[in-house]
């Protein structure tokens, strides 16, 4: 399957501050990646597909503005979080689809990202 | 709305079968079954996923009904570091990658 890495693993950041985590396809050339976040004890939630070469996608009720995504490669989607508040720490998650997006494909993971905001 | 229900939690020995079970009776034809598990504070990691006949790989097998309304993981032999979060994922054939995730099972392996 497709490695996937996140960078930073974690991060702590002042209220205020804007925060760019990184998303690499290690060894598969991504067209599309995922980003997901989860709170405590809550299940992942899908926030936005990020699209090489395009605008991303962003699900019902998360701001584009806030949270900034650019797919600049086909290995590589940053997501910005800005002007972060203690509201936005979370676990980000990034995935790659192996694919066309369809129902047989598979979706592959990275580690994940610590944001806290104090 | 939750496509799949599972189990709040499940507790299993060290050395035998983990058997998780998934109920998604409003299953469409062309949807698969996705399994995958999250163990604490890692990103998900995929296992196994079929449309309607059996499957086995080096990580688990996937027994799924005839009627595909109901489907089970079975981890042959579990051990300490198969305890995590099991997902358990209907997909949709025009999901474009969008996964649901539900609450899943919190499965703890014990010696």
């Amino acid at each position: 399957g497709a490695v996937v890495s996140q960078h930073p693993s974690r991060v702590i950041c002042k209220s205020g501050t804007s925060v760019k985590i990184e998303c690499r396809s290690l060894d598969f050339q991504a067209t599309t990646m995922f980003w997901y976040r989860q709170f405590p004890k809550q299940s992942l939630m899908l926030m936005a597909t990020s699209n090489e070469g395009s605008k991303a996608t962003y699900e019902q009720g998360v701001e584009k503005d806030k949270f900034l995504i650019n797919h600049a490669s086909l290995t590589l989607s940053t997501l910005t979080v800005t002007s972060a508040h203690p509201e936005d720490s979370s676990f980000y998650i990034c995935s790659v689809e192996t694919g066309n997006a369809l129902a047989t494909d598979t979706q592959y993971f990275g580690p994940g990202t610590r944001l806290t905001v104090l | 709305d939750a496509k799949t229900t599972q189990p709040t939690s499940m507790d299993c020995a060290e050395g035998r079968a983990a058997n998780l079970p998934c109920n998604h009776s409003t299953i469409s034809g062309n949807e698969y079954v996705y399994w995958y598990r999250q163990i604490h504070s890692q990103g998900p990691q995929y296992i196994i996923h079929g449309l309607k006949n059996n499957e086995t790989n080096e990580m688990a097998s996937l027994i799924i009904t005839e009627d595909r309304k109901s489907s089970t993981l079975i981890l042959p032999h579990a051990t300490l570091r198969d305890t995590a979060v099991y997902y358990c994922i209907v997909r949709p054939l025009d999901s474009w990658g969008k996964l649901q995730f539900g609450a899943g099972t919190q499965v703890v392996v014990t010696p």
